[in-house]
């Protein structure tokens, strides 16, 4: 079975600092990876995603991911944080792409 | 705006009742997703058509049924309601099958069982 674990449900940091959330994941098979983005009151969107090749990905509004196999880990970076980067993030992980599991999610809180 | 509509935004009711949510995809997009995110459960996938065939299905209970129609419009049954349910139901599209394939949210429908 596949899990995600998030870990820090909450987050903040000041603005201009780096954002880094924390995403570990189980697979039993070669995973495909995402990170979504979710601000109040609307649906969940894309930033980024790992299928194959290259483990570093590059998303939406300047965030990044790397795929690291040897730590099942799929951490989520931003080198400068910005006010409008406050919301909820989400990773999740499918398996063979028949099913889809969420973390639990991340809050992630910006000071000015 | 993803281009995905859903509808009813808001839905109240008691145990017991059945509901049907609808969404509607994006222009062009033959895969349609359910969601259900609620405090206790969190995201949940529960299933997936495409073009009118059940694709995936997660954890989706058997009192929840969903069909895809021919115009591609999608609708959620929930039926037997329970306090549990009350959550908020997501719909996103695609254009391919694969869960793999970038999804595009609806803004959701918050259902609360009373």
């Amino acid at each position: 079975a596949q899990s995600v674990t998030q870990l820090g449900s909450h987050v903040s940091v000041s603005e201009g600092a780096l954002v880094l959330l924390r995403c570990n994941y189980s697979s039993s098979v070669p995973p495909y990876l995402f990170w979504y983005v979710q601000y109040p009151n609307q649906g969940l969107q894309l930033l980024l995603k790992y299928t194959t090749g290259a483990t570093l990905v590059k998303g939406i509004n300047g965030f990044e991911a790397e795929f690291k196999k040897s730590e099942t880990s799929f951490h989520l970076t931003k080198p400068s944080a910005h006010m409008s980067d406050a919301a909820e993030y989400f990773c999740a992980v499918s398996d063979n792409g028949n099913q889809f599991y969420f973390g639990t999610g991340t809050s992630l809180t910006v000071i000015p | 705006d993803s281009g995905v509509t859903q509808t009813p935004k808001h839905l109240i009711t008691a145990t017991g009742q059945r509901v049907t949510l609808r969404c509607s995809p994006r222009s062009g997009d033959l895969s349609v997703y359910w969601y259900q995110q609620s405090l206790d459960q969190g995201l949940q996938f529960l299933i997936q058509y495409y073009n009118g065939e059940e694709r995936a299905k997660g954890n989706i209970l058997e009192r929840f049924s969903a069909q895809q129609f021919p115009d591609l419009h999608s609708e959620l049954n929930l039926s037997s309601l329970e306090l549990g349910d009350s959550a908020l139901y997501f719909c996103a599209s695609s254009t391919q099958q694969g869960l793999t394939d970038t999804q595009y949210f609806g803004p959701g429908t918050r259902l609360t069982v009373l």
